[in-house]
């Protein structure tokens, strides 16, 4: 059974420019979450979507957007970066809605780097 | 507001040592805790999930306990190795977070061998 794929795995980018990054859930999951990992912040939630509603939206500016598509793969957008941009960002899926069965499932994440 | 704190952030400890990671968040309303392993540079690795009527899972040398009523965690590994080394990560999910998960900053974690 194929994992969490995230791309791409690495990218640069400068100061005002645009990125979009890709996560495939796992075969069946229908919940995709985002989160970015920073030394300084740790794990913060972006967003999560469900059925391709977005269910929840972490504290992050308008910049920062997402979807996901009726085969449960989703994609993240971020506008206008920003320095403080560069970071990992981590996608996971679930199967199941909230639920003492949840078990999410993260991808090796997306490195990007603004310049 | 669910917070979740794990001390320490840092563990050293010599090759066969027994680890204790700690857990502890202050919303006992709670679907479940999912302890993660990270590696450098990589993402995370589930290790054990908790439902919130369960007390504690166990998968080889890890066991994970739960006591809600204290908001506390603990994951345990036996007869730590240098393979073992990595940041240590719990999340939890409260019963009103709509998909998000609420995560500690960690315990980095060397064995030495």
């Amino acid at each position: 059974k194929a994992g969490v794929t995230q791309t791409p795995r690495y990218l640069i980018k400068t100061r005002g420019q645009q990125v979009t990054l890709s996560c495939s859930p796992i075969s069946g999951h229908r919940s995709v979450s985002w989160y970015q990992q920073t030394p300084g912040q740790g794990l913060q939630f972006l967003f999560e979507y469900f059925s391709e509603t977005q269910r929840n939206k972490g504290n992050f500016p308008g910049r920062f957007s997402g979807r996901q598509f009726s085969n449960s793969r989703s994609e993240m957008n971020v506008s206008t970066l920003e320095l403080g941009d560069s970071a990992l960002y981590l996608c996971a899926s679930s199967q199941h809605r909230d639920s003492g069965a949840n078990v999410l499932t993260f991808g090796a994440g997306s490195r990007l780097t603004v310049l | 507001k669910q917070e979740v704190t794990q001390i320490p952030a840092a563990l050293s400890v010599p090759e066969g040592e027994n680890l204790v990671l700690n857990c502890s968040f202050t919303d006992s309303a709670i679907y479940n805790l999912q302890w993660f392993r990270q590696d450098p540079g990589k993402g995370l690795t589930s290790l054990l999930l908790i439902q919130s009527s369960q007390r504690e899972q166990t998968s080889g040398r890890l066991n994970a306990s739960l006591d809600k009523s204290s908001g506390r965690s603990t994951l345990y590994i036996a007869a730590s190795q240098p393979g073992d080394s990595a940041t240590y990560l719990c999340a939890v999910l409260t019963t009103d977070s709509w998909g998000k998960f609420q995560f500690g900053a960690g315990t980095q974690v060397v064995v030495t061998p």
